[in-house]
């Protein structure tokens, strides 16, 4: 089956430094994407990895290790603006849908 | 600065009434997905399609759902009769390769 999972919500303080995770099970595996999502609005597209490795981007980074099915988001330097829910997708091949987690609540204190 | 539109942003109607969605994709993006999100169910795959032909509905209530895409300027979400477990945030969301880019969406409020 396809099974995506992260967690539900997480607590951060700002200016810290924050990882969440993504692992999936899926048949099969193109790449995997993250998004970001405010409350209230749509979800805006982050990253997207298809090798192994960290793809790094200002202050947002992105990991992927194929073999063992995992990917995680790492926000550095954390302002109270990102605050909001983080999603992983997968992109399954020979398919043009995405298969999406349900998406990690981040919560920024001061 | 091209986005993904979508009419209208807030929607509110009785129980029974046909409720339509429109998208109007990136232009260029030939694949064009709806998507329903819910508290509950978080984001949910109804239809998509590629260079205007469906590719996969199975996500969609067949009775009361309907998507089109009459041009390539234009998606269309139909529901008919809607029904107060509708109410939800629809987006549409466009692409051309894998990345998605997602409209506004519209806010239904079925009562």
């Amino acid at each position: 089956g396809q099974n995506i999972d992260q967690p539900t919500e997480m607590t951060a303080t700002e200016g810290a430094i924050v990882q969440i995770n993504c692992t999936y099970q899926t048949s099969g595996f193109n790449g995997l994407f993250w998004y970001q999502q405010h409350a209230g609005e749509a979800p805006t597209f982050l990253s997207y990895n298809v090798l192994d490795g960290l793809e790094e981007k200002g202050r947002f980074s992105s990991f992927l290790s194929r073999s063992k099915g995992y990917s995680y988001l790492l926000l550095k330097e954390l302002q109270m603006k990102d605050s909001a829910s983080y999603l992983c997708a997968v992109s399954p091949p020979g398919n043009y849908q995405l298969i999406w987690g349900a998406g990690t609540k981040l919560i920024i204190k001061p | 600065d091209a986005r993904v539109t979508q009419t209208p942003r807030h929607k509110v109607t009785e129980m029974g009434q046909e409720v339509t969605m429109r998208c109007q994709p990136i232009l260029g993006h030939n694949t064009v997905f709806w998507y329903r999100q819910t508290m509950m169910q978080g984001l949910e795959l109804l239809a998509y399609f590629r260079n205007r032909a469906p590719l996969d509905d199975s996500g969609m209530p067949k009775d009361r759902f309907s998507a089109e895409m009459p041009d390539a300027t234009l998606a269309t979400l139909k529901i008919q009769p809607s029904e107060p477990r509708d109410s939800a945030v629809y987006f549409c969301a466009s692409g051309s390769g894998g990345t998605q880019y997602f409209g506004p969406g519209t806010r239904l409020l079925v009562l």
